[in-house]
Order: C-alpha cells, then structure tokens, then sequence
C-alpha cells in the first residue's frame, strides 16, 4: 500500500495560514489524496481529498504536486478550533466489498495554534 | 441526514470481563461500516469491516470479535477483556460502492481496562 510521510507537529498563530505538508513518493495513477482531522478525544472528520488539481472547500484547500509526489493541506486563516491531528492519507489498493477500498491512518501531523 | 451513535462514550472494566460496543448508523442503508481502535499517541488501527449484514472482515488478530446483526448495527465484542485492549474505539461508516470513500466517524467510546 502506498505510503505517506508528515511531520509529526506543526504550530501556527492565529489568524495566519498554515501550510501542511505530506509526502506520497509511491503513490499510484489512480490514488486519490485525502485529507482528515481529528480534533482532540473526538472521531476523525472528513477534510478535503483530490487526485490531481488543486482543490478548494469551505474548510481548505488542497494543492497537489504536478507529479503528485506529495501534497500541501493549506487553512487559510489558523483558528484555534483547528488544533488537531491531520491525516494525509491515500487510498488502499486492496478493494472491500463492491468498489470501495479501505483507508489506512498514519500517525499524522499535530497542529498547534497558538492564541 | 446521515448520523452515527456510539456508545456508550466512556467505559472502565476489570481484566477478563466481558465487552459490548455498539454502534449504530442513521439516515442510510446498506453502507460499509468499520472499527478502529486508537491506543495513547497512536494512529488508528483498523480493527473490522463490514460490506454487509453477516458480511465480518478482520484485520488483525486478537482478541476482540465483530457482529452485524442489522443492517446498520455494529457490534464489538470480547469475552475477555485484556490491558492491551484499552484504547479509544472508532466506529465509521462509508457508502458502498465509491471508490472515493470518504468515511463518517462516530463520537468513539473510550475503554479503559484495569
């Protein structure tokens, strides 16, 4: 399976933007890039996930290598809501069930936010 | 809308008692349900899934077991709980089908073994 490499923390002031990267060197054709966060003793969320373009929602913004060897997770304006662990994380090859394939955590990247 | 129940949210049991876990999904049907477990300062580690009713993938031994009873009812079970079995449970569910599968985590029951 594909693997991913963060740091292990990060810290950013309020109100600024944080940069997240995540390295993907193996990563195949057909694997997307997805992006989930798990704020402290809570179940991870949903961020943002893309193959090739950048991509754009209301929580961030993804911006995806030309060759898709690694990712940045950008927040726009740092909050201290956005203290959390992030995951980078990319699509297992081995399908379960009809189509739909497992996704492997890592350890992810810990953001702090200072006030 | 979709939304996931865990509980119950907090747990403390003695060494070799019994465990129940449940988990249960609102608002969809047939969807792909899993669990994690998350030891201190760890990732998650992927525990079961399921892509159906009856339907239990393992990922790795041990000594816990899943049961899907109904069509979105998980349960997570031991019959003898160790220390090593303490950690933070994830239960999550994904629609079937999409290769994106994006998943939806529950709020998690933190178990405690002493």
């Amino acid at each position: 399976d594909a693997k991913t490499t963060q740091p292990n923390s990060m810290e950013s002031n309020e109100e600024e933007p944080v940069h997240l990267p995540c390295n993907h060197s193996t990563i195949s054709g057909t694997d997307y890039i997805h992006w989930y966060r798990q704020l402290p003793s809570q179940g991870p969320e949903y961020v943002i996930h893309g193959l090739t373009s950048n991509v754009n929602n209301r929580m961030a913004s993804l911006a995806i290598a030309e060759d898709r060897k690694s990712s940045t997770l950008i927040l726009h304006r740092a909050t201290l809501r956005d203290a959390a662990v992030y995951y980078c994380i990319l699509r297992d090859r081995r399908m379960i069930g009809a189509g739909s394939y497992q996704l492997t955590f890592g350890k992810g990247t810990k953001l702090s936010v200072i006030p | 809308s979709q939304t996931i129940h865990q509980w119950p949210a907090t747990l403390v049991q003695p060494v070799g008692s019994p465990l129940s876990l449940e988990c249960t999904v609102e608002g969809t049907s047939n969807p792909n349900l899993y669990w994690y477990r998350q030891a201190a300062g760890r990732g998650l580690q992927l525990l079961f899934y399921s892509v159906g009713i009856g339907q239990i993938s393992s990922e790795v031994p041990q000594n816990l077991s899943a049961s899907r009873p109904q069509d979105r009812q998980f349960i997570l079970s031991s019959k003898k709980l160790l220390l090593s079995d303490s950690g933070f449970y994830l239960c999550a569910w994904s629609v079937i089908g999409t290769s994106l599968n994006e998943q939806f985590f529950g709020p998690g029951t933190r178990l405690t073994v002493l």
